[in-house]
């Protein structure tokens, strides 16, 4: 069972749309993690949350803009996105930011630009 | 900076033998690791965690990995390979940053093949 719910989960957008992608979680996690990932690649780190502040923005074009407006939920929100940003957006979430703990991952959702 | 490095793009083994995927990390200091395993269509899923405990640790699904701080490794095993094994595996690492930050870094990758 994922316990981090990303919706949607398949995504086809123009390079001029604005789409947002969502992420949930319940287990009372005060970390949250935006990750592209690209096909046979390893996850690449785009945001940190923690305790609902930005923590780390791994050098995001600002075509992509977080938010997070509770504990439970983080947005990814999508403007004038180019062919190669089509990916894997994966989310996370992690007890606390604080190194030793382990992450768990949403399915993630599969984002074709045309 | 820490990170780590998965030897071998792709492992092939038999149903039934011993599964080995190879993880080596770089840092000054004992680091926090992990593996993750990816399904097809899925998120990761943690398989098991080192953080600096018991050096020998057991994680689901029959995994474990021996942390050996001499030679900078943290290897996956299982004993015997299943079919529903296979998978892509990563190795991560917490990554100090400074500042109380640590940025999670995943290794390349392995495919893991499992051939009846």
């Amino acid at each position: 069972d994922t316990e981090v719910t990303q919706t949607p989960k398949h995504l086809v957008m123009g390079m001029t749309n604005k789409k947002s992608l969502k992420c949930e979680q319940h287990m009372g996690h005060r970390a949250m993690y935006w990750y592209k990932q690209k096909a046979k690649k390893p996850p690449e780190l785009m945001f940190v949350y923690s305790y609902e502040k930005l923590s780390i923005n791994e050098s995001v074009p600002s075509r992509f803009s977080p938010e997070c407006p509770n504990s439970s939920l983080l947005n990814l929100h999508l403007h004038a996105l180019q062919p190669e940003d089509s990916a894997l957006y994966l989310c996370a979430s992690s007890q606390e930011w604080t190194g030793n703990q382990p992450q768990h991952f949403g399915d993630g959702t599969r984002l074709s630009i045309l | 900076a820490q990170s780590v490095t998965q030897l071998g793009s792709h492992v092939s083994v038999s149903e039934g033998a011993l599964v080995l995927l190879r993880c080596n990390y770089s840092s000054s200091v004992p680091p926090y690791l992990f593996w993750y395993v990816q399904y097809p269509n899925q998120g990761l899923q943690l398989l098991l965690k080192y953080t600096s405990a018991a050096t020998l640790v057991k994680g689901i699904n029959g995994f474990e990995a021996e942390f050996k701080k001499s030679e900078t490794s943290f290897h996956l095993t299982k004993p015997s390979a299943h079919m529903s094994d296979a998978a892509e595996y990563f190795c991560a690492v917490s990554r100090y940053e400074g500042g109380g930050s640590y940025i999670p870094t995943f290794g390349r990758g392995t495919s893991l093949i499992v051939h009846p």
